[in-house]
């Protein structure tokens, strides 16, 4: 497809299991994005990932927390010992980055993983 | 402090009114300037660039102050269909790569 792609769309689990939650980007962006959104609350940033630079793991709420991009493309979010408090909408986002001063135009955002811990 | 700072309102207004939205970033380091629109349960999707010398798209006006880094958005004769949440963006420009920082939005409700 032409855009960014998520799976699952929804996930129920149940309190302590692991979750995959997955990212396919726009075939050729180089950079690729994490946020976590909570019920009426703004994007809240995970992890960066660009080109094969080292990613930017700052806003990975705990080590429960892992995400890898594999060739440079298709990224996995891991959450393990899901907690309530993971409940939330997870979204991923692609672009493109030329370099250089004002290489980036627009991200392009999947439609969300819904993830539910009960 | 937060790298990018906005209002989260919400801001309701009556249609046809004017409303602006400000919002703030810390690094001056940062140097392309967007903002995102996200209707409620769907994911953001970009509204416009921010140019320095000010853009204009319809209803809709973008402006850059770098000196007090700040950037707003105006948006004239408001309809039912721009409520929504509105994000501020940031890329900043660090080792080659330009990361973007989003604010977490200003809810704006346009009552009939």
């Amino acid at each position: 497809g032409a855009g960014v792609s998520q799976s699952p769309s929804n996930k129920v689990t149940e309190k302590g299991k692991d979750v995959e939650l997955r990212c396919d980007p726009i075939s050729g962006h180089t950079a690729l994005y994490w946020y976590r959104q909570s019920l009426g609350q703004g994007l809240e940033f995970l992890i960066y990932f660009q080109g094969n630079s080292a990613p930017d793991k700052s806003g990975l709420p705990s080590d429960r927390f892992s995400a890898e991009r594999t060739g440079g493309s298709v990224s996995t979010l891991t959450i393990q010992r899901t907690q309530q408090e993971d409940s939330a909408v997870y979204l991923c986002a692609s672009s493109t980055d030329r370099g250089g001063v004002g290489g980036v135009t627009e991200a392009f955002f999947g439609q969300g993983t819904r993830l539910t811990v009960v | 402090r937060k790298e990018v700072e906005q209002d989260p309102g919400p801001f309701n207004v009556p249609e046809g009114a004017t409303v602006a939205f400000n919002c703030t970033y810390s690094n001056s380091a940062s140097q392309s300037f967007f903002w995102y629109r996200q209707d409620c349960r769907k994911e953001p999707k970009l509204l416009m660039s921010v140019y320095s010398s000010g853009n204009e798209d319809g209803r809709f006006t973008a402006q850059l102050n770098r000196a007090s880094q700040y950037i707003s958005l105006l948006i004239r004769d408001s309809k039912l269909s721009d409520s929504a949440t509105y994000l501020c963006v940031v890329a900043l420009y660090c080792g080659a790569t330009n990361k973007l920082i989003f604010g977490t939005g200003t809810l704006l409700a346009v009552q009939p």
